[in-house]
């Protein structure tokens, strides 16, 4: 079975502190990890992967295997990162191409 | 060019009543895939489709629940006797095969 946690609902930092979104997973095989972001009345779209290992608006995630972790960090959170962002994780073994999303965290950066 | 679009936006039906959602994916994706995202769930995996073939239906909750695709292109999801714990945003994504996916914006289905 594979399963994404997300612990935090809600996150409120203020503009300019640094922001570090939760997410670990649970899967016995080799994983990919992605973020997905939802701003308010969009679509929801993907902000990065981390095959990847870009830096997508200042963020950042690194998979750590040993601690079966993939956060999302920022070191200076602006106004317009506030936003739903859900981690999800996609097995590449046979059809598992569907995605297992967690439940979310609310981004909310205050001035 | 065009992302995935999706219809109606919004749905309101009795409880009992049966309901189709529509997907359009984007232009040459084989890959499609229904999501739900209930109130405190987050989104749960409901059926992917290559082609026009569902190799995992393992999401759907119920008999209720079906979805097919033809041409390749368009998926019609069709839940029958719509009970109110149905009621969710149901979120149509495609991609390439292995590749990104891309969602469209849903369909809000209130039952009522």
């Amino acid at each position: 079975a594979q399963r994404v946690t997300q612990p935090e609902k809600l996150l409120s930092v203020f503009k300019g502190a640094p922001v570090e979104l939760k997410c670990n997973y649970s899967y016995s095989g080799s994983p990919e990890l992605f973020w997905y972001v939802q701003y308010s009345r969009q679509r929801l779209q993907l902000l990065l992967r981390h095959i990847s290992r870009e830096s997508i608006k200042g963020f950042t995630a690194d998979l750590n295997k040993g601690e079966t972790s993939f956060h999302l960090k920022k070191p200076f959170a602006q106004e317009e990162d506030s936003a739903m962002y859900y981690c999800a994780l996609r097995g590449i073994t046979g059809t598992a191409s569907k995605l297992t999303f967690g439940t979310g965290t609310r981004l909310q950066v205050t001035l | 060019g065009a992302g995935v679009s999706q219809s109606p936006s919004n749905k309101v039906t009795e409880k009992g009543k049966d309901v189709e959602l529509r997907c359009d994916p984007i232009s040459g994706h084989t890959a499609l895939y229904w999501y739900r995202q209930s109130l405190g769930q987050g989104l749960e995996f409901l059926i992917y489709f290559q082609g026009n073939s569902a190799p995992d239906k393992s999401g759907l909750p119920s008999d209720r629940f079906s979805a097919e695709r033809t041409g390749g292109s368009v998926s019609t999801l069709t839940i029958q006797r719509t009970q109110q714990e149905d009621s969710a945003v149901y979120l149509c994504a495609s991609s390439s095969v292995g590749d990104t996916q891309y969602f469209g914006p849903g369909t809000r289905l209130t039952v009522l």
